[in-house]
């Protein structure tokens, strides 16, 4: 059964740390999403991927947090200097692309990284 | 900017009895519809997909979908204590991302 894979699971860490989380897609899903869960905010669409290019990164501190895709099948997810409003769980989801289907394909969730920073 | 509005509950329901969660959006160019279930502390899984409007049924879960009222709505029938978990909406039109809603706690009373 193929499934999204996300390292760390968990986290723990000290505010001003670097913290880097990764997520392996689904093989041949070339979609990449990478969400931000919190009790107060819900699902936040953070970055977005295709063909390993970023098309909206817009939901994401500029300032602080990188997203990349150096293969197709590893994408990172980096927060410098890390903050203690950052702590959430952080999901990664891939899909395939809609051309020639149905007009888009559902995301597939990874396990999320629970991060916690002191 | 485009929102997908659930109610958050909970919405408590007896077992067996039939559950109905409710979704509305506001991009009317919006053609995918998708619901997810979440346990707690878990991740959200795909239950049901729907791109036409109408009904689409797959075992104890009916989606509906209404393009005219930007309604959509999840049926989950026979309902079992199994099923309690929130319901996410999410909505997604041609060339943009998915926008998912705030989510609907269900809980089913045994």
């Amino acid at each position: 059964d193929a499934r999204v894979t996300q390292t760390p699971r968990h986290k723990v860490t000290e505010m001003g740390q670097e913290v880097t989380m990764r997520c392996q897609p689904i093989l041949g899903h070339n979609t990449v999403f990478w969400y931000r869960q919190t009790m107060m905010q819900g699902l936040e669409l953070l970055a977005y991927f295709r063909n390993r290019a970023p098309l909206d990164d817009s939901g994401m501190p500029k300032d602080r947090f990188s997203a990349e895709m150096p293969d197709a099948t590893l994408a990172t997810l980096k927060i410098q200097p890390s903050e203690p409003r950052d702590s959430a769980v952080y999901f990664c989801a891939s899909g395939l692309p809609s051309a020639g289907g149905p007009p888009n394909q559902p995301q597939h969730f990874g396990d999320g990284t629970r991060l916690s920073i002191l | 900017q485009k929102e997908v509005e659930q109610n958050s509950g909970p919405l408590s329901v007896p077992e067996g009895a039939i559950a109905s969660l409710n979704c509305t959006y506001s991009d009317r160019g919006s053609q995918s519809f998708f619901w997810y279930r979440q346990y707690s502390g878990k991740s959200p899984e795909l239950i049901m997909f729907i791109y036409s409007n109408g009904d689409k049924e797959d075992g104890r879960f009916t989606a509906q979908l209404n393009k005219a009222s930007q309604y959509v709505s999840l049926l989950i029938r026979d309902s079992q204590p199994s099923d309690s978990a929130t319901y996410l909406c999410a909505v997604k039109g041609y060339g943009q991302n998915f926008v998912f809603g705030p989510g609907t706690r269900l809980s089913v009373l045994p």
